[in-house]
């Protein structure tokens, strides 16, 4: 259980052309999404936390107007890179996480995070 | 902000020698969890510890969370040609995820 489904797996774009990464949980409801960006040997970069039904929050300097997410069912979220550039270029991770009780009795629950296999996305 | 600072950057092992990653963050932690990630692929999660001065084994893994919730390490013994990838911490403050840069575990030819 626990799969999470990322679509397309690549995708090469002109410069300037908008670009949608799809995220789908396939077998559980999400109740948060994540969207990573990963540079070559680098480690992931948090760009995006979405919750289902409400607006997406993103880690400082992240650009919302420029990487729009969208959280519109249990199961789906998707990231939109409008008017890509060259530099916008690099390898997209969704991860999806469910929603439990705390653990150890705490206030504050955190859970596993299951990845997408990626987006490797290409401007030129 | 917050960090959680990973150390090595890579390390380089001959099969069969051990290989340890260790984490340590700004803050308290409630909890870290650990990540493998493989070249090419994504990150998969391996284990979440909670509680402090935990200490949980997968085979030949050997996880640790420090007394204070804000280090943490993880241990492989007798290193395998699929141990290889890169080994992330990721330690949860303030409703947040924060990640380490990663350790890449290189098996010498």
């Amino acid at each position: 259980g626990a799969v999470v489904s990322q679509h397309p797996s690549w995708v090469i774009c002109k410069s300037g052309t908008s670009v949608k990464i799809e995220c789908r949980s396939l077998d559980f409801q999400a109740t948060t999404m994540f969207w990573y960006r990963q540079f070559p040997k680098q480690s992931l970069m948090l760009m995006a936390t979405s919750n289902e039904g409400s607006k997406a929050t993103y880690e400082q300097g992240v650009e919302k107007d420029k990487f729009l997410i969208n959280h519109a069912s249990l199961t789906l979220s998707t990231l939109t890179v409008t008017s890509a550039h060259p530099e916008d270029s690099s390898f997209y991770i969704c991860s999806a996480s469910r929603q439990g009780p705390g653990l150890a009795g705490g206030p504050l629950s955190s859970y596993e995070q299951y990845f997408g296999p990626g987006t490797r996305l290409t401007v030129t | 902000g917050q960090q959680v600072m990973q150390i090595p950057q890579y390390q380089h092992v001959q099969e069969g020698e051990d290989f340890t990653t260790y984490c340590n963050s700004s803050t308290t932690l409630s909890n870290i969890q650990w990540y493998k990630q493989r070249p090419g692929g994504h990150p998969v999660f391996l284990i979440q510890l909670v509680k402090s001065g935990e200490v949980k084994k997968q085979k030949r893994l050997t996880f640790q969370f420090g007394e204070a919730k804000k280090n943490s390490s993880l241990h492989i013994t007798a290193t395998q040609t699929t141990d290889v990838g890169t080994y992330f911490c990721a330690g949860y403050s303030n409703y947040q995820l924060i990640w380490g840069a990663g350790t890449k575990l290189i098996i010498k030819p």
